[in-house]
């Protein structure tokens, strides 16, 4: 496709149990990065892939949360154990030189 | 203190307005400025793309960007009620560093 997609788009859980939320970027872009957005609030950086560097990991807010990118394309963002205040849109997008194109979300409702 | 700072609103404009939206900053690092449109439950839309100071212009939109004063502007001319939706400003370093985002300010454009 010709843009960042995300799935899937919503997804309701139980408290405690495991996600996994996917990311396809634009074909050829280095950068992937995840954000979290929740109610009201601008956009949470949790994690940032460039090529074949380590990902930056700095804004993931627990050890519940990873994320992952197989061969410079596609990446999965895991949360462990999940809780009331992940629920949240996540969101993923994908740059070449800078400019950045995010997908439509995964609206994650922990209940 | 917050990287960037963004007033929230909400914004409400009449039909035809020019519209002025801002982003204050702290790091003298940042060197890429981006704009982005968010509708309602969609993702972020890049609207403008900026490196270092100056005024890029793309049909009713218009990104100013002055380094020395760590501001950062986008004018909407003409403003329709089809603009309506929370604004983004963004920024980064370069390539190997994450965007930064402000809050975003809530515009309404009334017919």
């Amino acid at each position: 496709g010709a843009g960042v997609s995300q799935s899937p788009s919503n997804k309701v859980t139980e408290k405690g149990k495991d996600v996994e939320l996917r990311c396809d970027p634009i074909s050829g872009h280095t950068a992937l990065y995840w954000y979290r957005q929740s109610l009201g609030q601008g956009l949470e950086f949790l994690i940032y892939f460039q090529g074949n560097s380590a990902p930056d990991k700095s804004g993931l807010p627990s050890d519940r949360f990873s994320a992952e990118r197989t061969g410079g394309s596609v990446s999965t963002l895991t949360i462990q154990r999940t809780q009331q205040e992940d629920s949240a849109v996540y969101l993923c997008a994908s740059s070449l030189k800078m400019q950045t194109f995010f997908g439509q979300g995964t609206r994650l409702t922990v209940v | 203190q917050k990287e960037v700072e963004q007033d929230p609103g909400p914004l409400s404009v009449p039909e035809g307005a020019i519209v002025s939206l801002n982003c204050t900053y702290s790091n003298s690092a940042f060197q890429y400025f981006m704009w982005y449109r968010q509708y309602s439950r969609k993702g972020p839309e890049l609207l403008m793309y900026t490196y270092s100071s100056g005024n890029k212009e793309d049909g009713r939109f218009t990104a100013q960007v002055d380094k020395s004063s760590k501001y950062i502007s986008l004018f909407i001319r003409d403003s329709q009620p089809s603009d309506s939706a929370t604004y983004l400003c963004a920024m980064s370093q370069n390539s190997g560093y994450a965007l930064n985002f402000g809050k975003g300010t809530s515009l309404l454009v009334t017919p």
